[in-house]
C-alpha cells in the first residue's frame, strides 16, 4: 500500500507564495484535494503518471502549478497569488488506477492558513 | 462547474439501510460511470469505498454499494453500525477534464 506524506504548509499572507510536497512512489497519476475548515472537498488539481497532463480546477487555473519530480518520488504544488479562500487542509491523493478515476490512498494532509 | 448535490445530512438506527443520494448533470454523473464515494471521520484524511459507480475496493464491506439512475448516484449502507457513523462524500469525473465533489453527507447512528 503506498503511503503518502504531505509537507510544507503553514501561515501565508495574501498574494503570497508556498510551495506544498507530497513525498509518494512515482509511476502514478496523483492529484491534490483540498478541504476549507469545517467544509467539504474540493478537488484542486491532477498530474498524470507520465507528467504529460495537468488538469486544474477553475478556482487555482493560472495560480496554482501541480508538478512532479519521479527522481524524488514527489509531487508537488506550487501555490502563487494565495487568497484567503485558499485556507484549507490540503490533501495529495494517488489515482486509484486501472481507469476508475477514484482517489486512493490520501495523505494526511497539510493545512495553508492565508491571513494577514 | 458547481459542486455535485448531497443532502446535509441522514440518519439510522442499528440494522437499518440508508442511502445517500448525489445529483449532478448530464456534463458529469450522466455522462460517465465514474462515480466514486468516499468516507471521512472528524480530523482524518477521507477514503475510497466506492469507484465506477459501483464497485468496492478490496477490504470494504460488502454493506456498502452504489448504483446510479439518469444524473444521480446513491450510497446504500446496509446493516448500519455505530462505525458507519462519519461523513460521507461522491465524486464524479466531469467533460470539461475535472473532478466534482459534493457537499458532504453526515451520517448519524441513531
Amino acid at each position: 500500500q503506498v503511503q503518502l506524506v504531505e509537507s510544507g504548509g503553514g501561515v501565508v499572507q495574501p498574494g503570497g507564495s508556498l510551495r506544498l510536497s507530497c513525498a509518494a512512489s512515482s509511476r502514478y497519476g496523483m492529484h491534490w484535494v483540498r478541504q476549507a475548515p469545517g467544509k467539504g472537498l474540493e478537488w484542486v488539481a491532477f498530474i498524470r503518471s507520465d507528467g504529460s497532463d495537468k488538469w486544474y480546477a477553475e478556482s487555482v487555473k493560472g495560480r496554482f502549478t501541480v508538478s512532479r519530480d519521479d527522481s524524488k518520488n514527489t509531487l508537488y504544488l506550487q501555490m502563487n497569488s494565495l487568497r484567503v479562500e485558499d485556507t484549507a487542509v490540503y490533501y495529495c491523493a494517488k489515482d486509484y488506477g486501472s481507469g476508475s478515476y477514484g482517489l486512493d490512498p490520501w495523505g494526511q494532509g497539510t493545512l495553508v492558513t492565508v491571513s494577514s | 462547474q458547481s459542486a455535485l448535490t448531497q443532502p446535509a445530512s441522514v440518519s439510522g438506527s442499528p440494522g437499518q439501510s440508508i442511502a445517500i443520494s448525489c445529483t449532478g448533470t448530464s456534463s458529469d454523473v450522466g455522462s460517465y460511470n465514474l462515480v466514486s464515494w468516499y468516507q471521512q471521520y472528524p480530523g482524518k484524511a477521507p477514503k475510497l469505498m466506492i469507484f465506477e459507480v459501483s464497485k468496492r475496493p478490496s477490504g470494504v464491506s460488502n454493506r456498502f454499494s452504489g448504483s446510479k439512475s439518469g444524473n444521480t448516484a446513491f450510497l446504500t449502507i446496509s446493516g448500519l453500525q455505530a462505525e458507519d457513523e462519519a461523513d460521507y462524500y461522491c465524486c464524479s469525473y466531469a467533460s470539461s477534464k475535472s473532478w466534482l465533489f459534493g457537499g458532504g453527507t453526515k451520517l448519524t447512528v441513531l
